[in-house]
């Protein structure tokens, strides 16, 4: 059972660029969400699903796109990446919004 | 969603119990509570959920007074290993639609 699989694990990219974070669950959860993370803070929100074809904003959502059309899958867009983007990205799902959340192991993302 | 207040940082020694408790004065009535706990470089992992009185799993205890407008994580006999960041969140049962919001937590560090 692999639960909650972020790829890549590291990325380092030139500003402007753009890239796309993966997410994916086997646990037939349906709601999804990501996060970051920046030094010595907690985890922001950043966009979440609710379920497959639903998607909604989070705290900073600003530079970020989604998209859930599997439930399964729930990749997250960098349009043009900005060295303020510089962070650690983590993906989460739940079988509901308040169920356990079940985090993947994070995209640690640069941004020079 | 409501909001919730933590200490920033607490420090203790192996073998304490360690209590670490949360505000959240605006806490609806269908709302859960739940912690979380993050080592570094890894995601976020559940602890436990209540709703009110008294939870205890293998893990720790969760004491919500009669108003739950706080709620106090105990950890027993703390070990080296229990430094961590613990969050707390607040929200409702069920998908609602609604924004699972991280505070900044509380870093715990247990010395020798």
């Amino acid at each position: 059972n692999a639960g909650v699989t972020q790829t890549p694990k590291f990325q380092v990219l030139k500003t402007g660029q753009s890239m796309t974070l993966q997410c994916a669950q086997d646990m037939n959860h349906e709601y999804m969400s990501w996060y970051r993370q920046d030094p010595g803070m907690g985890l922001r929100l950043i966009h979440y699903s609710v379920g497959a074809g639903i998607t909604d904003q989070g705290e900073v959502p600003n530079g970020y796109n989604v998209s859930r059309s599997t439930t399964e899958d729930f990749p997250l867009r960098l349009l043009s990446a900005a060295p303020s983007q510089t962070s650690v990205y983590f993906c989460a799902s739940s079988l509901q919004e308040n169920q356990p959340q079940h985090f993947g192991d994070g995209t640690r993302l640069s941004i020079l | 969603l409501a909001k919730t207040t933590q200490p920033i940082s607490m420090d203790s020694y192996e073998g304490q119990e360690v209590n670490i408790t949360c505000s959240h004065n605006n806490i609806a009535t269908n709302d859960y509570i739940t912690w979380y706990q993050q080592f570094p470089s890894q995601g976020p992992r559940f602890i436990i959920q209540g709703y009110k009185t008294k939870v205890t799993n293998e893990v720790a205890s969760l004491f919500i007074p009669a108003d739950r407008k706080s709620s106090t994580l105990s950890l027993p006999r703390v070990s080296l290993s229990d430094t961590a960041v613990y969050y707390c969140l607040v929200a409702p049962q069920g998908n609602q639609g609604g924004k699972l919001i991280f505070g900044q937590g509380t870093e715990l560090s247990v010395k020798p």
